[in-house]
This record gives C-alpha cells, sequence and structure tokens, in this order.
C-alpha cells in the first residue's frame, strides 16, 4: 500500500488549500483504519491536522476545526484536506497517513509529504 | 510549544546507547500509549514504536521503547551513523481530543 499527496503547492492568503491523498494497493473502504492528514512547518516539528473513517466520520484538530474539511471518495480510493482563510502560518509539508482503528495514534503508512506555501 | 516536551538534541558516538526523554502529563502520555517515529533528513516519519515499547516488523532491536507515568523514553544501544535522524514521540490527548507530538529531538553521531 502506497499513499501520494497531490495538489497545488502554492496558495494565495485567504484562499483555500486542497489537497488529495491517493491510495494505492489497497482499498480505503476495506474499514480497518483512519486516514489522517499531518503538517510540519518549515525546520519545525509534526502537527496532526484531523482524520477521516471510511464511513466518512472526522475528527479534527481543536485549533484548525473552524477552517478544515477531511472528506473521502471510497470510489476514487482518495481522501481529501480542504484548509480555509489560509496564512503563511500554514506554509508547511503536508503528510497524509494511515493508523489502524484500535490505535488511531499509531500512524504506520505516510506518504512522501507535499510542500504548500502560502504567498501572494 | 509543543505538548510533549523533548530535549532538542542529543549525541552519541558509534556503539554507544542513547536515550531520548519525553514528557507530558496525565491526559495524554499518563493515559494512553506512546508512540515513536524517525524522520531521517529529507524523508516522511517512520513508525519507530508502538504501544510503548512494541517495534514494527523491520524496525532493529536496537530500538526500544519504555513508559512510566507521564513520562516515556526511546533507547537506541549500538549507535550507528544511519541512526542520525530527528525523532518525535507522540500521543492521544484526552484533554486535547486530539494527537499530540513532541517538539523532536536531533540526534547526532559524532
Amino acid at each position: 500500500v502506497q499513499l501520494q499527496e497531490s495538489g497545488p503547492g502554492l496558495v494565495k492568503p485567504s484562499q483555500t488549500l486542497s489537497l488529495t491523498c491517493t491510495v494505492s494497493g489497497g482499498s480505503l473502504s476495506s474499514g480497518s483504519y483512519y486516514w489522517s492528514w499531518i503538517r510540519q512547518h518549515p525546520g519545525k516539528g509534526l502537527e496532526w491536522i484531523g482524520y477521516i473513517y471510511y464511513i466518512g466520520s472526522t475528527h479534527y484538530n481543536p485549533s484548525l476545526k473552524s477552517r478544515l474539511t477531511i472528506s473521502i471518495d471510497t470510489s476514487k480510493n482518495q481522501f481529501s484536506l480542504r484548509l480555509s482563510s489560509v496564512t503563511a502560518a500554514d506554509t508547511a509539508v503536508y503528510y497524509c497517513a494511515r493508523a489502524p482503528d484500535y490505535d488511531f495514534w499509531t500512524f504506520d503508512l505516510w506518504g512522501q509529504g507535499t510542500l504548500v506555501t502560502v504567498s501572494s | 510549544q509543543s505538548v510533549l516536551t523533548q530535549p532538542p538534541s542529543a549525541s552519541g558516538t558509534p556503539g554507544q546507547r542513547v536515550t531520548i526523554s519525553c514528557s507530558g502529563s496525565n491526559s495524554n502520555i499518563g493515559n494512553n500509549y506512546v508512540i515513536w517515529y524517525q524522520q531521517l533528513p529529507g524523508t516522511a516519519p517512520k513508525l519507530l514504536i508502538y504501544r510503548n515499547d512494541q517495534r514494527p516488523s523491520g524496525v532493529p532491536d536496537r530500538f526500544s521503547g519504555s513508559k512510566s507515568g507521564t513520562s516515556a523514553s526511546l533507547a537506541i544501544s549500538g549507535l550507528r551513523s544511519e541512526d542520525e535522524a530527528d525523532y518525535y514521540c507522540a500521543a492521544w490527548d484526552d484533554s486535547l481530543s486530539g494527537v499530540v507530538f513532541g517538539g523532536g529531538t536531533k540526534l547526532t553521531v559524532l
């Protein structure tokens, strides 16, 4: 199983950041896993953004909740992130990751990450 | 300011044993499993230790984890040059209702 993030590398301030994670070699709808987004500001540590389960239930980082939507499309084997009203503080490498449903902060598989820069 | 506290750096010479600490509170480490991730330069993090002290298949037994109360530790024995990386601890936080990470420890092999 592999995860691959995709989306624009540059987003203007106040706009919406949109990323997609494509799962290959396995099925999102098979259950058993939570699918998360995690970001890493340049030169900094990791920040959990939120997760989605295959049935569509979500849980978000409270600090981002008001601006965040995570959705899933099992027909395309993809899950997505939308973060609205972005600022320079949202510039980061964004990772998608998988965690088993019995330990949903044990991220056992990660995408390679994609850098998103917020700048005009 | 990270919820979990790690030393920013650690170092050792080849063959040595080094330990990295992770300090939290009752709402995170005190009540939930601790996870450790290794991030080699320019790559995505990799799962190193789960459920406090369990190693995924493929992780050498030179790496070990432990937890006591509201603190956890990662130990690396027989240090090798390829262990030079950033190491992060993580746990679920019941109060924040989310996953929290430590700030990361940069390990240098001298």
